[in-house]
């Protein structure tokens, strides 16, 4: 079993849906959280950190659920450029320690 | 604001060759991280640097070394390369929590 374990999708949703990600860790002691981007063939880019107490940017809201070991990505209005994939990562130790990455969600959005 | 920056951003080599890539860190951040995308797979964590010493360490094969300079840019270097080294390789800094990605090097071994 991978240590962070994401639906792989496709979720295929028109414009205007809004669209959640869930993502599940296995190491209970898991210390850091949080949402990437990747465009093909690009790098990850850094979408969120996902606190206890929750947070938001703008159309985008991540939770974290300490006791059910998951974190979330809910996505508002979609629009046709959030088309990406999505990776969850986890740093077990915390501070300058090594990211662990879920698969990734692959979203399409379409018109 | 500025980002990681990798070098080569493309690079073809043959079975057996060595490789050497460059990753130069967002100015202040301190640590350095190193990961291995293959195709259609999740970025796997290679080696990292805080301070210009080694940190931490995962699946890195012992034909790899990397080292960080006194300027904290650092370099992956890669011999006796096997046509599955061929992926995509991401440098990301940090000075505290948050990881940034540089645009990778793509390496094509043949």
């Amino acid at each position: 079993r991978k240590e962070v374990e994401q639906d792989p999708g496709p979720f295929n949703v028109p414009e205007g849906a809004t669209v959640a990600f869930n993502c599940t860790y296995s190491n209970s002691a898991s210390q850091s959280f949080f949402w990437y981007r990747q465009d093909c063939r690009k790098e990850p880019k850094l979408l969120m950190s996902v606190y206890s107490s929750g947070n938001e940017d703008g159309r985008f809201t991540a939770q974290l659920n300490r006791a059910s070991q998951y974190i979330s990505l809910l996505i508002r209005d979609s629009k046709l450029s959030d088309s990406a994939t999505y990776l969850c990562a986890v740093n077990v130790h915390g501070g300058y320690n090594k990211l662990i990455f879920g698969a990734g969600t692959r979203l399409a959005v379409h018109p | 604001a500025a980002g990681v920056i990798q070098s080569p951003r493309h690079l073809i080599k043959e079975k057996r060759e060595t490789a050497t890539l460059k990753c130069y860190p967002i100015p202040r951040h301190d640590t350095v991280y190193w990961y291995q995308q293959g195709p259609g797979q999740d970025p796997q964590f290679l080696i990292s640097f805080y301070e210009k010493m080694q940190s931490d360490k995962g699946s890195i094969p012992d034909r790899f070394s990397a080292q960080q300079f006194s300027d904290y840019h650092s370099e992956l270097n890669m011999s006796s390369l096997e046509l599955g080294d061929s992926a995509l390789y991401f440098c990301a800094s940090s000075s505290e929590n948050e990881q940034y990605f540089g645009p990778g090097t793509r390496l094509t071994v043949t």
